[in-house]
């Protein structure tokens, strides 16, 4: 696609419940990142996928959060049993690696955690 | 470990007067370093970006940045603020394999008529 794109742009959900956010990264790039962006916590990083594996994790904040990239393609990061301070705009952003190279963001998943 | 420290939280001019937002960085090696910018319920862009080629860089949209290792500083400016550009505007560092990026807290410029 032209950009990167993110779905669902907006989530609401009860607190307890998992969520899936996907990210569909602009065509060709084999790097892909997940960070997330909270008032407060300023932009984070969470994951780092070259290919299908993540060779840095280092960012997720629990064991409920994971992510897995498919095909080279698509990501789609879970967070699981939700709590409020999950409450946050998850970005992700692609590029066509190696380094030198742009990172392109989408515009993020809103997620309200109630 | 790479860090930037962006030193006004908030900055404001009028309409036509030059703009100003500081970054510091912090890098064990010779660091890449962004500009991106944010407007409100929008994703980020990048405006620019240093790679250790020319000390200059131009970005888009009339912005330009200055790589000074001496000082380890990279101020993004403007010689004259229009009212599109308020926003929220990152400073970055990446580590070395583009791996990961490190953003500052941001500054919030605003723009008055």
């Amino acid at each position: 696609g032209a950009g990167v794109s993110q779905s669902p742009s907006n989530k609401v959900t009860e607190k307890g419940k998992d969520v899936e956010l996907r990210c569909d990264p602009i065509s060709g790039h084999t790097a892909l990142y997940w960070y997330r962006q909270s008032l407060g916590q300023g932009l984070e990083f969470l994951i780092y996928f070259q290919g299908n594996s993540a060779p840095d994790k280092s960012g997720l904040p629990s064991d409920r959060f994971s992510a897995e990239r498919t095909g080279g393609s698509v990501s789609t990061l879970t967070i699981q049993r939700t709590q409020q301070e999950d409450s946050a705009v998850y970005l992700c952003a692609s590029s066509p690696y190696p380094s030198g190279n742009t990172i392109y963001f989408g515009e993020g998943s809103w997620l309200t955690v109630v | 470990a790479q860090s930037v420290t962006q030193l006004d939280s908030h900055v404001s001019v009028s309409e036509g007067t030059p703009v100003l937002l500081r970054c510091n960085y912090s890098s064990s090696y010779s660091p890449s370093l962004f500009w991106y910018v944010q407007h409100p319920n929008k994703g980020l862009q990048l405006l620019l970006k240093y790679t250790s080629a020319a000390t200059l860089v131009k970005g888009i949209n009339g912005f330009e940045a200055e790589f000074k290792k001496s000082e380890t500083s990279f101020h993004l400016t403007k010689p004259s603020a229009h009212m599109s550009d308020a926003a929220e505007y990152f400073c970055v560092v990446s580590d070395r394999g583009f791996q990961k990026l490190v953003f500052g807290t941001g500054t919030r410029l605003l723009v008055s008529p």
